[in-house]
């Protein structure tokens, strides 16, 4: 099945740096690529996705890139502001009958002001 | 527009008990998926319907059952409780489930004493 893998585990940046998170999966069927900002005690909230017919995708100060060859993607966060601290999860789901997402294990995000 | 609702936001059961979780997804969404989120982890796949079929299930012991009803609307059994059933309970709704976006619910924390 298909294994997703975040790192780093913690990242620290100062406010108005940017922040990048990266993720590797396993499963070369995997087609559809959504990241997931969870604060404390809230629900997973989706913040962007990617397919894998597109090897980029920009919203505001939020990006995400696709490298399929390497199988890895990364969530880049531009002029990093406090309410950026959170979990941010990567996950991977790939096409069929059991489309499952597969989560990584989260880093946790804090933006120093 | 109502989001995902999922109820109740918090019980405690005692060992060996049995616990039904309940999800109302978006409007005009026909699939349900249930995750298991233990503290410091990513989600974990339980269970994905669409349609009121099961579509897929995670690796999770057959403890764990689900149903869809007619209205889309789910529930997560789980019976013989044990204290590592511990966990945030996360419904996520989509349309079709078939890697398009995943919408999460609030959450239901189990905690099994």
């Amino acid at each position: 099945g298909e294994n997703v893998e975040q790192h780093p585990s913690t990242l620290s940046v100062q406010e108005g740096d940017s922040a990048v998170i990266k993720c590797t999966y396993s499963d070369s069927a995997s087609n559809y690529f959504p990241w997931y900002k969870q604060e404390l005690g809230k629900r997973p909230q989706l913040i962007i996705d990617i397919r894998s017919n597109v090897g980029e995708k920009k919203d505001q100060r939020i990006a995400v890139t696709l490298n399929k060859t390497a199988k890895h993607f990364s969530l880049h966060i531009t002029e990093t502001q406090p309410e950026d601290s959170a979990v941010y999860f990567c996950a991977a789901i790939a096409a069929g009958a059991n489309s499952k997402l597969t989560f990584g294990k989260g880093i946790t995000l804090s933006v120093r002001p | 527009d109502a989001g995902v609702t999922q109820s109740p936001t918090h019980l405690i059961k005692t060992r060996g008990q049995q616990v039904t979780l309940r999800c109302s997804p978006i409007s005009g969404h026909k699939s349900v998926s249930w995750y298991q989120q233990v503290l410091g982890q990513g989600p974990q796949f339980i269970f994905q319907y669409y349609e009121k079929e099961e579509r897929g299930r995670g690796n999770f012991p057959d403890r764990f059952s689900a149903r869809q009803f007619p209205n889309y609307s789910s529930e997560l059994n789980v019976n013989a409780l044990l204290l590592g059933d511990s966990a945030l309970y996360l419904c996520a709704s989509s349309f079709t489930g078939f890697d398009t976006e995943a919408f999460f619910g609030q959450g239901t924390r189990l905690t099994v004493v």
